[in-house]
């Protein structure tokens, strides 16, 4: 089945540091990718939808300044955290969009902490 | 977006069967049935998912009501692996919106 990898699986920052999470398709390419965030307790949340090579689209309520997305290449997309702050800690988790299914395949998440 | 109304907690003991219900009395003819399941700090795992007719995969099988108002899903014979929280989810254009989900206990 279709693999997606992210990295860093956790990482750990200051406050005020700007913090990339890397997601990468590993057996498939992925024109469409999704990033989500889930804090403790809750549901995912969907941040922003990433199409390769144009603009991310974001969601309602999120900043786009804050959460930059780049989608370079059909394998690999970024969600970079700038200035990140404590509130900024969760669980970030990609996805890719398999077709012709149109099924998504999700990345095992990176736990931010931001102190 | 069309939303999904699914009981909070389900339980089983294994080796039963579990059927998982889903109501999305708001479906449009357009939206497809998603399941997914998650484990606990991990990403979401696929399941299956469907449009109007019964589904089967080594997973589960999914049973659509004729008016597709409702969806069952059903593990066959439930693991302990199988303890998860699972969404179900109406997609539209390929994007997924989370509801809260059914927090699925197996017991041993």
């Amino acid at each position: 089945g279709a693999v997606v990898s992210q990295h860093p699986s956790w990482v750990i920052c200051k406050s005020g540091t700007s913090v990339k999470i890397e997601c990468r398709s590993l057996d498939f390419q992925a024109t469409t990718m999704f990033w989500y965030r889930q804090f403790p307790k809750q549901s995912l949340m969907l941040m922003a939808t990433s199409n390769e090579g144009s603009k991310a689209t974001y969601e309602q309520g999120v900043e786009k300044d804050k959460f930059l997305i780049n989608h370079a290449s059909l394998t690999l997309s970024t969600l970079t955290v700038t200035s990140a702050h404590p509130e900024d800690s969760s669980f970030y988790i990609c996805s890719a969009r398999v077709f012709p299914q149109d099924t998504q395949y999700f990345g095992p998440g990176t736990r931010l902490t931001v102190l | 977006d069309a939303k999904t109304t699914q009981p909070n907690s389900m339980e089983s003991n294994e080796e039963e069967p579990v059927h998982l219900p889903c109501n999305h009395s708001t479906i449009s003819g357009t939206d497809y049935i998603h399941w997914y399941r998650q484990l606990p700090s991990q990403g979401p795992e696929y399941v299956i998912h469907g449009l109007t007719s019964n589904v089967n995969n080594r997973m589960a099988s999914l049973a659509i009501a004729e008016d597709r108002k409702s969806s069952t899903l059903i593990l066959h014979r439930a693991t302990l692996r199988d303890a998860a929280v699972y969404y179900c989810i109406l997609a539209s254009y390929g994007k997924l919106t989370f509801g809260q989900g059914t927090i699925l206990t197996v017991h041993p």
